[in-house]
């Protein structure tokens, strides 16, 4: 069975820690993808990658970062946490097929709250 | 600007149809999907549409038309088990997905 897996369910950090997201994908997808996803306002990606160490900014990249060192894992970090990312954040991953490079593939999430 | 719209809730009754609506308005257009999304879960992949017309899956079936930029989600014998978020989705100029905010979906007995 295909898979995405998510580190953390559940993270509660304090204003200013550093934290860490990771995600892996066992299906060989070139593409992977950190979305947040806020009550009423749909899913806004982050960053994403179409390949080993390259990554491009999504439509929120400000105070994230993300790492994509091997094929298989994308991370993503959160230099000094703030309030306002408290939040679900969502990986994803998908394949090279352009026209179906919308069919991602979800883990199961990773519900951050920051104190 | 790029925007999509869907209903934010719904309500429909156990064994009954229900059709979801999405409107979108896009810069380019690779294809839209709908996923399905349960409470405090991942979203999951049901449809993908990329010509006019319409694809049926089991009880589910999509429908686009492409020069209204508008497409449907429409469901059937509807179980307790569909109570959920519907997200619309367009692969848009640069194929990143453009997402609504989602559809509640309620069912009742």
């Amino acid at each position: 069975d295909v898979k995405v897996t998510q580190s953390s369910r559940y993270l509660v950090k304090r204003t200013g820690e550093k934290v860490f997201l990771e995600c892996v994908q066992d299906m060989d997808h070139e593409n992977m993808f950190w979305y947040r996803q806020d009550p009423g306002l749909g899913l806004r990606l982050i960053y994403f990658s179409y390949d080993v160490k390259m990554k491009e900014k999504g439509d929120i990249p400000e105070g994230y970062s993300v790492s994509r060192e091997k094929k298989e894992r994308f991370s993503l970090i959160l230099e000094s946490a703030s309030t306002n990312q408290t939040s679900m954040y969502l990986c994803a991953s998908s394949s090279p097929d352009r026209g179906r490079a919308g069919e991602l593939f979800f883990g199961e999430g990773s519900r951050l709250t920051v104190l | 600007g790029q925007n999509i719209d869907q209903p934010t809730e719904m309500t429909a009754t156990e064994g009954a149809i229900v059709q979801i609506n999405c409107t979108y308005q896009t810069s380019g257009f690779n294809g839209l999907f709908w996923y399905q999304q349960h409470a405090g879960e991942a979203p999951t992949f049901l449809s993908y549409n990329v010509l006019d017309g319409l694809e049926e899956k089991g009880r589910f079936s999509s429908f686009l038309s492409r020069s209204k930029g508008y497409s449907y989600l429409l469901l059937k014998e509807l179980q307790m088990k569909d109570s959920a978020s519907y997200l619309c989705a367009v692969n848009g100029s640069n194929y990143q997905l453009i997402w609504g905010a989602g559809t509640k979906l309620i069912i009742k007995p």
